[in-house]
């Protein structure tokens, strides 16, 4: 396994527009997580699934963003009329269940929304 | 809410100086991540504490947990350019609570 993969990279979008992310965990971790980050910004917690639940959202997570894990595997993070107020990395960690584990985060999906 | 804040924002330092990087909380946490981050590029796990007053070396990297574990420590010794990035720490707060992370410091090592 080659770590946490996350696509695309970058994303260019008009305002407005919806746009799609997509992330593949490490394969025998159940916990995946989904993090906002701005420039001279630490991560924010935007989403957390175990298994296919989505069992944590933060406030930041607006009507306008929407994560699924339908089989408890990949993730998708959907984000509808976006704003430019969107454009941010958009990072994706897993983990293993259980006290203290290990985060491990993908390369991230830079968005830019214009 | 949990904050981890850490200090300094920035430091810019020439190649081969020491430096120690903190990060502090007025909570507890069970465990402390610290990661390393290149711009354009994800978080990179460095280390995690565990024990509360625990060292662990990687190289020329110290940290440490504070006895509390409110706190958290990085020291670079004779730091070199492939240091430079961004140093995040993160709190983890038992097994069904998301990370919490500061803002991280922004290392530059000069040659």
């Amino acid at each position: 396994d080659t770590g946490v993969s996350q696509n695309p990279r970058h994303k260019i979008t008009k305002r407005g527009q919806n746009v799609t992310f997509r992330c593949d965990p490490i394969s025998e971790h159940n916990r995946l997580y989904w993090y906002r980050q701005t420039l001279g910004q630490g991560p924010e917690f935007l989403t957390y699934f175990q298994n296919e639940a989505q069992l944590e959202k933060s406030r930041l997570l607006s009507d306008r963003f929407s994560a699924e894990r339908p089989k408890g595997s990949f993730s998708t993070l959907e984000i509808q009329r976006t704003e430019q107020g969107d454009s941010a990395m958009y990072l994706c960690a897993s983990s293993k269940t259980g006290v203290d584990t290990e985060a491990f985060f993908g390369q991230g999906t830079r968005l830019t929304v214009v | 809410t949990q904050l981890l804040e850490q200090s300094p924002q920035f430091l810019s330092i020439q190649e081969g100086e020491n430096l120690t990087v903190y990060c502090n909380s007025s909570s507890v946490f069970s465990s402390l991540q610290w990661y390393r981050q290149e711009p354009g590029e994800g978080p990179v796990l460095l280390v995690t504490v565990v024990t509360g007053g625990e060292v662990k070396k990687l190289k020329r990297l110290t940290f440490q947990f504070g006895d509390a574990r409110k706190d958290s420590s990085l020291h670079i010794t004779a730091a070199q350019p492939g240091d430079t990035g961004l140093y995040l720490c993160a709190g983890a707060n038992g097994g069904n609570t998301p990370l919490v992370f500061g803002k991280g410091t922004r290392l530059s090592v000069i040659a």
